[in-house]
């Protein structure tokens, strides 16, 4: 079981490049999130998605979009990368839907650096 | 809104020393509470967490929390630390009524274990 995986693991993107993050979980989950984590700022919600086709914003949504491509796989787009976007991403995901808490299982990380 | 604070960004403790890490919450109707842990250059784990019930709540590798909500706080501790648990842990908080869509995490604690 690979649990949630994240590629790629680095990257270094120029300012105005785009790019996209791929997860993937293989734990027949139906929830996944999206969040980003800056040093003395914890991680915050950037977008997340309840179920196959629905995404709804985060707490930092702006600059990114994403698409749930199916229920394994949620993707994060940077359209046109700024330095501001320097981070490290995680992708997790969890079995619930709505109103039910469940844990969330978290990939490896992303480090993004944008110059 | 909920919020989360974690008022100690690093503790170092000795080896086999008790250790306490504080986190105190906000929020303006009942919330879950969770510690996450994350090793070195790895993606978050959960380590406990409290939904209702018991305000002591046992977790993985001899860590506990108690849950006060006079004091709004959920501290984590372990009665003694061993190199191992060198790692940032997080406090994060949710609402019944988002369920786990909505977690929002403290700042971090980076716990250092001194030989």
């Amino acid at each position: 079981n690979a649990g949630v995986t994240q590629t790629p693991k680095f990257q270094v993107l120029k300012t105005g490049q785009s790019m996209t993050l791929q997860c993937a979980q293989d734990m027949n989950h139906n929830s996944m999130y999206w969040y980003r984590q800056d040093p003395g700022m914890g991680l915050r919600l950037i977008y997340y998605s309840a179920s196959e086709g629905t995404t709804d914003k985060g707490e930092v949504p702006n600059g990114y979009n994403v698409s749930r491509l199916n229920k394994r796989e949620f993707s994060l787009r940077l359209e046109s990368a700024a330095p501001s976007q320097t981070s490290v991403y995680f992708c997790a995901s969890s079995s619930g839907t709505g109103t039910g808490v469940y844990e969330q299982y978290f990939g490896p990380g992303t480090r993004l650096t944008v110059t | 809104a909920q919020s989360v604070t974690q008022l100690d960004s690093q503790v170092p403790v000795f080896e086999e020393a008790p250790v306490e890490l504080r986190c105190n919450y906000s929020s303006s109707v009942s919330v879950y509470l969770f510690w996450y842990v994350q090793y070195p250059n790895q993606g978050l784990q959960l380590l406990l967490k409290y939904l209702s019930g018991s305000t002591l709540v046992k977790g993985i590798n001899g860590f506990e929390a108690e849950f006060n909500k006079s004091q709004t706080s959920f501290h984590l501790r372990k009665p003694s630390v061993h190199i191992s648990d060198t790692a940032e842990y997080f406090c994060a908080v949710s609402q019944p009524l988002f369920g786990n869509e909505k977690l929002t995490f403290g700042t971090g604690t980076r716990l250092t274990i001194i030989p």
